[in-house]
């Protein structure tokens, strides 16, 4: 069955450091979401990218991130220059065109910044 | 987005039915009513959706009120696997986002 496929599945970096994390959605898929997750919190949406453009993003989506889909078939989010709060799980997602709007979800990222 | 309402928690022994409320007053005539699930320590996971009609699959069923403000997630047998947060989600259908709330947490005992 296709999946999603995230990595790293762990990663530590120092507070101000940039990292990338990635994610290679499904292959016919052409929706693409990340969501974070705090520890004990809700699932929150970052952002939404169709197009090789953001369609959509949350508040939480500011100018320490991005996203990229360099290469037709990885999906990144960069976080320029990480902040303790950053630490969470990275959750990536793709949906296909047709449906009613079903995603698929990788297994996550989970990010510490000390 | 509209809003659903979920117990924060429920309770049921393994091999046995549960049923997962949900209410949603404010759904629009194109809101199609999604269930996610989260086990722990893992990615959200799709499990049904429904516009207007009950649904089957191998996973659950998804019993949807005549007027629509209310379904209800069958698991048919629970086992030990099926614990996990369990979230109702209203989505237009379109590319629209999924917005989580906080979910049922279904605990299953043996």
């Amino acid at each position: 069955e296709p999946e999603v496929t995230q990595t790293p599945s762990h990663q530590v970096t120092q507070m101000g450091q940039e990292v990338i994390l990635r994610c290679v959605p499904i292959s016919n898929h052409l929706y693409f979401y990340w969501y974070r997750q705090i520890l004990g919190q809700k699932v929150e949406f970052l952002v939404s990218f169709y197009n090789n453009e953001i369609s959509e993003k949350s508040e939480i989506f500011d100018d320490q991130f991005s996203v990229e889909r360099p290469d037709g078939s990885n999906f990144t989010l960069k976080i320029r220059s990480t902040k303790l709060e950053d630490s969470a799980m990275y959750f990536c997602a793709s949906r296909s065109t047709g449906g009613t709007g079903e995603l698929f979800f990788g297994e996550g990222s989970r990010l510490t910044v000390l | 987005d509209a809003k659903t309402t979920q117990p924060n928690s429920m309770e049921s022994n393994e091999e046995e039915p549960v049923h997962l409320p949900c209410n949603h007053s404010t759904i629009s005539g194109t809101d199609y009513i999604h269930w996610y699930r989260q086990l722990p320590s893992q990615g959200p996971e799709y499990v049904i959706h429904g516009l207007t009609s009950n649904v089957n699959n191998r996973m659950a069923s998804l019993a949807i009120a005549e007027d629509r403000k209310s379904s209800t997630l069958i698991l048919h047998r629970a086992t030990l696997r099926d614990a996990a947060v369990y979230y109702c989600i209203l989505n237009t259908g379109t590319a629209s986002k999924l917005t989580f709330g906080t979910g049922t947490r279904l605990q299953v005992t043996l």
